[in-house]
């Protein structure tokens, strides 16, 4: 059974970094093929792709985000973390982790439960 | 980047009614098309991946097709759980990138 499970604070402040963990089962990050995404979505807006690490430790980023993003995976404790910097209010969103088959066949089959992110001061 | 422009943005539609969403990508993506539902508060669910397969457990009153840069989404006898918002998303390249969506309300 694949589970996913975002976990960070639900409140930073401009300019704070954050930083988003993805724990995982039922699948491991280590079998080739497999990747774990981050995907962001606004109070009543679209989602938005922002990152993605397979599990050969290959990354990729956002285009307008690159610059403020990191990803990166801890195959032995099941989690992929995300690191955001200088937030900023428009950052506010609900953040989810999803898995994925790196070839794009089979996009996001399981997705967390996502996990709000406010940016106040 | 390539985008993704889903319509209607919004639609009203009866219990039983057969409706459609259309997907148009920017540039040619093949079939790397996918379709999610989305309920309030809810992550989003994936149903069609590759245009036309259908996600197990999915079920088969949802069906999905096209291929290059137009693509639609069709639920045959509208169920109340079908109420929803739906995505569409091309797996094509990256940066990923997905529709605006597109609101199902009941009429």
């Amino acid at each position: 059974q694949v589970t996913l499970r975002e976990s960070g604070p639900a409140l930073v402040k401009p300019t704070q970094t954050l930083t988003l963990t993805c724990t995982f089962s039922g699948f491991s990050l280590s079998t080739s093929g497999m990747c774990v995404n981050w995907i962001r979505q606004p109070p009543g807006k679209a989602l938005e792709w922002l990152a993605r690490i397979d599990w050969d430790d290959d990354k990729y980023y956002s285009t307008s985000l690159k610059t403020r993003l990191t990803i990166s995976k801890d195959t032995s404790k099941n989690q992929v973390v995300l690191t955001m910097t200088n937030m900023d209010p428009v950052d506010t969103a609900t953040y989810y982790c999803a898995r994925a088959d790196s070839s794009g066949y089979q996009d996001f089959d399981y997705w967390g439960q996502g996990t709000l992110v406010t940016v106040s001061s | 980047d390539i985008q993704m422009t889903q319509s209607p943005s919004s639609l009203s539609a009866s219990m039983g009614d057969r409706v459609t969403i259309t997907c148009r990508a920017s540039q040619t993506i093949s079939t790397y098309l996918n379709w999610y539902q989305q309920k309030p508060g809810k992550a989003p669910k994936l149903l069609i991946y590759t245009a036309s397969n259908l996600q197990s457990g999915v079920p088969s009153r949802f069906s999905g097709s096209g291929s290059g840069t137009d693509f639609t989404l069709t639920i045959s006898g509208l169920q109340p759980e079908d109420f929803a918002t739906y995505y569409c998303q091309q797996s094509y390249t990256i940066p990923r990138t997905f529709g605006q969506g597109t609101k199902l309300e009941i009429k």
